[in-house]
């Protein structure tokens, strides 16, 4: 267990609102992800963070933006949501040896 | 570019009917191959990772062979607790992905196994 939290673990929000999805760790990996998961796609990258404050594209970025702060928190938003964001979010962190740890999911549907 | 390749999508076995699951890539150097189970609802979780070709790793029913071009999951005497998604997937040495970390996922195999 690497001690990955998600939080909200479901989510009904409006189109053109924003969203915040947190992923908290309790380890201090240096490097998170955020994952979407869709029927088809399967998990493809949205962002990641390589230490506090470093952050970068993943393949599928375009309307989300991140956040980190602190070691342990890593933030998800979606800026004004599309129908088309309605998917299953995970968060990851990468151990020393490359190995990644999957959080619970949040399943948000934007309405 | 990266990819990976799993198959079957889905597979029926009865218990104790063992199987293989197969994971076929392509990558610019692999840093890593990583086998995880997905239960409907939950998030992946780990099974294992394989570095090199001609690498096995094992734990319980199941073990993980690593060639040049693919990787194969084999369940041995499944029971119906086994059954969930099984998913593949690599990290590059080189490139992006081997800056990022970025795993590259195949899109899965169903297992169900029935009693």
């Amino acid at each position: 267990d690497a001690g990955i939290t998600q939080s909200p673990r479901h989510k009904v929000t409006e189109t053109g609102t924003p969203v915040t999805l947190r992923c908290h760790q309790t380890e201090n990996h240096r490097y998170m992800y955020w994952y979407r998961q869709d029927p088809g796609h399967g998990l493809r990258l949205i962002h990641y963070s390589y230490g506090v404050k470093d952050t970068d594209k993943g393949e599928v970025s375009d309307g989300y933006s991140v956040s980190r702060s602190k070691t342990e928190d890593f933030l998800l938003t979606l800026e004004s949501a599309t129908s088309s964001q309605t998917s299953v979010y995970f968060c990851a962190l990468r151990t020393e040896n490359f190995e990644q740890y999957f959080g619970p999911g949040t399943r948000l549907t934007v309405t | 570019e990266d990819q990976v390749t799993q198959s079957p999508e889905a597979l029926r076995l009865q218990e104790g009917e063992s199987s293989s699951l197969n994971c076929s890539y392509t990558v610019s150097g692999l840093r890593g191959l990583f086998w995880y189970r997905q239960d409907p609802g939950k998030g992946p979780e780990f099974l294992f990772t394989l570095y090199s070709a001609g690498e096995e790793k094992e734990k319980e029913r199941l073990k993980a062979t690593l060639t040049k071009k693919e990787s194969f999951l084999h369940i041995t005497a499944p029971k119906p607790e086994d059954s969930a998604t099984y998913l593949c997937a690599v990290q590059a040495r080189f490139g992006g992905s081997g800056n990022t970390g970025k795993l590259i996922f195949g899109q899965g195999t169903t297992l169900q196994v029935k009693p």
